[in-house]
């Protein structure tokens, strides 16, 4: 039962162009969502996060969306640099019942072409 | 943010061995996760380490075949025991820094394990 998803296991876009990365979640009971970034060889980087009490974090280039009655977030990136280049996850937990536990989307493969 | 460490790096195994992993930390934390990677597929918890207790297992794995320890708030180890080549996966360590309203995993670089 993969309860956090990533649909599209690709996605290329042109520099200095949007990125928007899509996630979808079963779980109603997570409450609190994650991006990370990973490049080949290393561990995942921390991007930005969302608490279920919000529908919108903002950091920089990155906007994390949330719509809880879908069941869905969205990572958007604007703009896009070729140095974004690399795999994105996004991650769930359900800390008021599960703890710290998080659950990983499959990723998402985002080339930025120059 | 946290400063992670993992030993080895990689490491090319035979069948039937065992490979303890190490992971070290720059600062005190409380909760320590060990994570598997597949090749192709999304990571996945593998256990819960607390300092001063035994480690919370996922559905599927057991402390028979990953033993862990958790010694003091900086460390924490992860054998992979009598290993097969569907073990082969990178192994990540991650640890949680806990901010106002936020609760945040930050992963060591992995181990990449190949069993022959």
């Amino acid at each position: 039962d993969q309860q956090v998803k990533q649909n599209s296991p690709s996605l290329s876009v042109q520099e200095g162009r949007i990125s928007i990365l899509n996630c979808d979640y079963t779980n109603s009971m997570f409450d609190y969502f994650l991006w990370y970034k990973k490049y080949p060889a290393e561990g995942p980087t921390f991007l930005i996060s969302i608490s279920s009490i919000k529908d919108k974090n903002e950091d920089g280039r990155f906007t994390v969306f949330l719509n809880k009655s879908a069941k869905h977030l969205s990572l958007h990136i604007v703009p896009s640099q070729p140095g974004d280049s690399a795999v994105y996850f996004c991650a769930a937990s359900a800390k008021l019942t599960s703890g710290s536990r998080l659950t990983f989307g499959e990723g998402t493969q985002l080339t930025v072409n120059p | 943010s946290a400063v992670i460490s993992q030993k080895p790096s990689r490491d090319i195994c035979q069948r039937g061995t065992s490979l303890t992993i190490q992971c070290q930390v720059d600062s005190q934390v409380t909760m320590m996760f060990w994570y598997r990677q597949q090749p192709g597929q999304s990571l996945t918890l593998i256990a819960t380490a607390n300092q001063g207790s035994e480690a919370t297992y996922e559905s599927g794995f057991v402390i028979d075949k990953f033993p862990i320890s958790r010694p003091n708030l900086t460390f924490s180890t992860l054998t992979v025991s009598n290993m097969s080549p569907e073990d082969s996966s990178i192994y990540l360590c991650s640890v949680e820094r806990t901010g106002v309203g936020t609760d945040t995993q930050y992963f060591g670089p992995g181990t990449r394990l190949t069993v022959l």
